[in-house]
């Protein structure tokens, strides 16, 4: 079955540095990627979008990668600030290629922007 | 504010209880989809209708079941609770079915059992 690992748990970097973020996946080959954000104690936000055939989307300081030959989908934040401090999900379409809607995520990386 | 409810937003009940929580989509959106977000197994897919049909099914335990009705709000039934049924149930709404959608999520329901 499809596994997703994001690549650790908690990630620490101080304000004005770029924040990367890394979400692996095996046995699968999603058409669409997903990033949300989650604070703690409320539902799931989306940032963006990536699909199979695309390598790069930009969002403001939000910039997602998705490379189908290393099954590997990197988010960066660039110039983060305390405020981005949150954990964020990645996440597959649930399969035929993506008709059936449902997301298969990750378990997430909390991250912590220090002032 | 995603425009999604969810009640209740807490609830604490006993071990082989029966629960309901029920969940109002965005305005316009067809799609409801349920998760469970507990520490250790992180956000699984449990359930997705559309317009009132059932379109997919993840990890969905058997003493579970869900609906979605006319009015396009959901229920989502949880019977014979176990103490690992604790978790934050969450409903997403999308306006289609597909994976490309936005899912909008609910602020969550927090399922205690004792």
């Amino acid at each position: 079955s499809q596994k997703i690992e994001q690549n650790s748990e908690a990630l620490n970097i101080q304000e004005g540095k770029t924040a990367t973020l890394t979400c692996n996946y095996t046995n699968y080959s999603p058409a669409y990627l997903q990033w949300y954000r989650q604070d703690p104690g409320r539902g799931p936000v989306f940032l963006l979008l990536i699909r199979e055939n695309e390598k790069e989307k930009r969002k403001e300081r939000l910039k997602v990668t998705f490379d189908t030959t290393l099954k590997q989908s990197l988010f960066h934040i660039t110039a983060s600030q305390p405020a981005d401090s949150a954990t964020y999900l990645c996440a597959l379409d649930g399969g035929y290629g993506g008709s059936q809607g449902n997301l298969i995520f990750g378990k997430g990386t909390k991250l912590s922007v220090k002032p | 504010d995603s425009g999604v409810t969810q009640t209740p937003k807490h609830l604490i009940t006993a071990t082989g209880q029966r629960v309901t929580l029920r969940c109002s989509p965005r305005s316009g959106d067809l799609s409801v989809y349920w998760y469970q977000q507990s520490l250790d197994q992180g956000l699984q897919f449990l359930i997705h209708y559309y317009n009132g049909e059932e379109r997919a099914k993840g990890n969905i335990l058997e003493r579970f079941s869900a609906q979605q009705f006319p009015d396009l709000h959901s229920e989502l039934n949880l019977s014979s609770l176990e103490l690992g049924d604790s978790a934050l149930y969450f409903c997403a709404s999308s306006r289609t079915g597909y994976s490309t959608d936005t899912q909008y999520f609910g602020p969550g329901t927090r399922l205690t059992v004792l």
